[in-house]
């Protein structure tokens, strides 16, 4: 069975300019997490799609941040402008079934590879 | 609020040697406790997950954690590490069905 996959593994852009990451999770997991970590700090969590829909975006930093996912499969993630602090690595994960809406609600989580993004 | 503290930042350790990565975390209800392994180049890994039963947790490649509810500690061990566990290693509660990370200990075994 595949993993989750990411692409592109790196991405290097100037400041200013669009970049959109991809994100494919394991078939037939409806939920869909994107992570970020910054140089030197914790990975941060960013949102949770429950198939097509956004369960919970309060981790994303800012408006130029975009989350899509399409039909409830494959998730991109736009940065518009890009500026110089969006640099890190951005980690996608899935996970089978509802995860719940209670804190204790959990299902495992699976990562991809992750892409680092290199913001000039 | 949850949080997660991973106390070292930087472990090194000999090939053989035992070897404990520290995290202490807070939370206001019960929790849900993890260890996550990034080897170079690739993504973060499961270790081992502590949801609830036994306090003492068995993960792969001969790693293990204790839940220390009094001390709010899940800290990892392993009696003999290899050269091939060198890696980063993330300690992470579970909330509302995101996890919430420590900052990562790099651990490196050296021959």
């Amino acid at each position: 069975e595949a993993g989750v996959t990411q692409f592109p593994s790196h991405s290097v852009i100037e400041k200013g300019q669009t970049v959109t990451l991809r994100c494919d999770p394991i078939s037939g997991h409806d939920n869909l997490y994107w992570y970020r970590r910054v140089m030197g700090k914790e990975i941060k969590f960013l949102l949770h799609f429950v198939k097509e829909s956004k369960q919970d975006e309060s981790g994303m930093p800012n408006n130029r941040f975009l989350a899509e996912r399409t039909g409830g499969t494959y998730s991109t993630l736009k940065v518009q402008p890009a500026e110089l602090e969006d640099s890190g690595v951005y980690f996608c994960a899935s996970s089978q079934g509802a995860s719940g809406r209670g804190p204790l609600a959990y299902n495992e989580q699976f990562f991809g590879p992750g892409t680092r993004l290199t913001v000039l | 609020a949850q949080s997660v503290t991973q106390l070292d930042s930087q472990v090194p350790v000999f090939e053989e040697a035992p070897v404990e990565l520290r995290c202490n975390y807070s939370s206001s209800v019960s929790v849900y406790l993890f260890w996550y392994v990034q080897y170079p180049n690739q993504g973060l890994q499961l270790l081992l997950k502590y949801l609830s039963g036994s306090t003492l947790v068995k993960g792969i490649n001969g790693f293990e954690a204790e839940f220390n509810k009094s001390q709010t500690s899940f800290h990892l061990r392993k009696p003999s590490v290899h050269i091939s566990d060198t890696a980063e290693y993330f300690c992470a509660v579970a909330f509302g069905g995101k996890l919430i990370f420590g900052q990562g200990t790099e651990l490196s075994v050296k021959p």
